[in-house]
C-alpha cells in the first residue's frame, strides 16, 4: 500500500487561507469516506483535527476544514495562525489495510 | 484523564527483538480498538498494525507482517507490540493510538517510545 501524496510544504500569511492536497485511489481516498487529518508539531504526537472527511472533533477550532472530491482530500485552514505552523498528515481506510497515511506537508506561516 | 503512555523502547541489535507495550488509563480500554504507528526520524506516520477489542482481529502493514505481532490484555488495560527480527529501518518513535467509536481514525495518541536497532 502506497502511501498518499501530500505537497511537501504549503505557506501562508497570517489571516490568510491555505488548503492542503491528499491524494489516493478509489482503493481509499476515493472509495470511503474515511479520510482523517492530523497536525502534528514538532517533538509532539499527532493530533486528530477532521475525521470522515468533514468532521471536527470536539476542540478544534473552525478555522479547520475538510473536503473531498474523487481521489483527492483537501484540508483548509483559514485565518491563519501562527500556531497553526506544523506538520500535517491525512489517512485514510484502504481496501487491503484499515490505515494509510500520506507523504505528510509542512505548513509554514510567514 | 484520558491518556496512553507507551513503554519499553531502547537500544536493540539487528536480528535483535523488544517488546513494546501500552497502557491506556481514564476511558474504558476494553472498549476500544487499538494500533500501532511509528514515525522514523524526520520521515512521516506509518501505520503498522491494528487490533480488534477482544483481540482476535488483527492487521498488519506489509512492512511488519511476520516479524512484529500485536496483542492486548483488557484486564490490565494494556496494548503491546511484539518486535522480532528488527533491522536498523524500524528505528523510529512507536505511538500506541486509540481507534474511534466510528472506526478509522486515531482519536488519542500516546507520546511515543523510541525504538532504535543498531550494532
Amino acid at each position: 500500500q502506497s502511501a498518499l501524496t501530500q505537497p511537501a510544504s504549503v505557506s501562508g500569511s497570517p489571516g490568510q487561507s491555505i488548503t492542503i492536497s491528499c491524494t489516493g485511489t478509489s482503493s481509499d481516498v476515493g472509495g470511503y469516506n474515511y479520510v482523517s487529518w492530523y497536525q502534528q508539531h514538532p517533538g509532539k504526537a499527532p493530533k486528530l483535527m477532521i475525521y470522515e472527511v468533514s468532521h471536527r472533533p470536539s476542540g478544534v477550532s473552525n478555522r479547520f476544514s475538510g473536503s473531498k472530491s474523487g481521489n483527492t482530500a483537501s484540508l483548509t485552514i483559514s485565518g491563519l495562525q501562527a500556531e497553526d505552523e506544523a506538520d500535517y498528515y491525512c489517512s485514510s481506510y484502504t481496501t487491503s489495510r484499515p490505515y494509510v497515511f500520506g507523504t505528510g506537508t509542512t505548513v509554514t506561516v510567514l | 484523564e484520558v491518556q496512553l503512555v507507551e513503554s519499553g523502547g531502547g537500544l536493540v541489535q539487528p536480528g535483535g527483538s523488544l517488546r513494546l507495550s501500552c497502557a491506556g488509563s481514564g476511558f474504558t480500554f476494553s472498549g476500544y480498538e487499538m494500533n500501532w504507528v511509528r514515525q522514523a526520524p524526520g520521515k512521516g506516520l506509518e501505520w503498522l498494525s491494528y487490533i480488534s477489542t477482544t483481540g482476535r482481529a488483527m492487521y498488519y502493514a506489509d512492512s511488519v507482517e511476520g516479524r512484529f505481532t500485536v496483542s492486548r490484555d483488557n484486564a490490565k488495560n494494556s496494548l503491546y507490540l511484539h518486535m522480532n527480527s528488527l533491522r536498523a529501518e524500524d528505528t523510529a518513535l512507536y505511538y500506541c493510538g486509540r481507534e474511534s467509536f466510528g472506526g478509522n481514525t486515531v482519536d488519542l495518541w500516546g507520546q511515543g517510545t523510541l525504538v532504535t536497532v543498531s550494532s
